[in-house]
């Protein structure tokens, strides 16, 4: 396995239900991402862990809570979702966080949520 | 805040045209640049970058950006698209003395017909 892989690539779930996102990267980087495409909206940053400690929480409602038990792993947990929350949720990693050029990110394939 | 603007959400153009997509930034110190393409169900790839010097840089696929600092501006330009073009392409930014958090645009559509 190469770069950034995502588990599940579609998944639809009902509005009382809890799942997880799956991240894994293999490309040795210190900083991992979640970001949320919606159709015809900008990229939203979600969340940023840095050496498994996140830095930062982008006004996210409690509803997804992230996990990063390592830097090579990154989770979004998901419950009691509404019907605008489906999207597509991209992973990313990074070499670190810096505003330097090791912060160019790689994207895993995404999620596709569908909640009903 | 840093923004983005894209100034066309859909692009449809001929093969061999010539494609130019506008991107804008708000931000008034030091900026890396990026442009990523995500083509139909293929994840999103980084198309090309720019972190310092020659304000003209080239990516893959024939693809290249000029910076142009009093403008505020990263525009992408391809001289002869394929079919092959077909994709979402999204310019993004990120302050060099913050983090590193990137801000992206909306995205521009490009649909290549043969």
């Amino acid at each position: 396995e190469t770069g950034v892989t995502q588990t599940p690539r579609h998944l639809v779930m009902g509005m009382t239900n809890k799942k997880s996102l799956k991240c894994e990267q293999h490309l040795g980087h210190n900083a991992m991402y979640w970001y949320k495409q919606s159709a015809k909206k900008p990229l939203e940053l979600m969340f940023v862990y840095s050496l498994e400690e996140r830095v930062e929480n982008n006004s996210v409602p409690s509803r997804f809570s992230p996990e990063c038990p390592n830097s090579s792993h990154l989770f979004l947990h998901l419950h009691t979702l509404q019907p605008e929350d489906s999207a597509l949720y991209l992973c990313a990693s990074s070499q670190d966080v810096s505003g330097g050029s090791y912060n160019e990110q790689f994207f895993g394939p995404g999620t596709r949520l569908t909640v009903l | 805040a840093q923004s983005v603007s894209q100034h066309n959400h859909h692009v449809i153009l001929s093969e061999a045209a010539s494609l130019e997509l506008g991107c804008n930034y708000s931000y008034g110190g030091t900026v890396n640049l990026f442009w990523y393409v995500q083509y139909p169900g293929q994840h999103l790839q980084l198309l090309l970058k720019y972190f310092s010097g020659d304000p003209l840089v080239k990516g893959i696929k024939g693809f290249e950006a000029e910076f142009i600092k009093s403008k505020f501006s990263f525009n992408l330009r391809k001289p002869s698209v394929q079919w092959s073009d077909t994709a979402e392409y999204f310019c993004a930014v990120n302050a060099r003395d913050s983090w590193g958090k990137l801000q992206f645009g909306a995205g521009t559509q490009v649909v290549v017909t043969p």
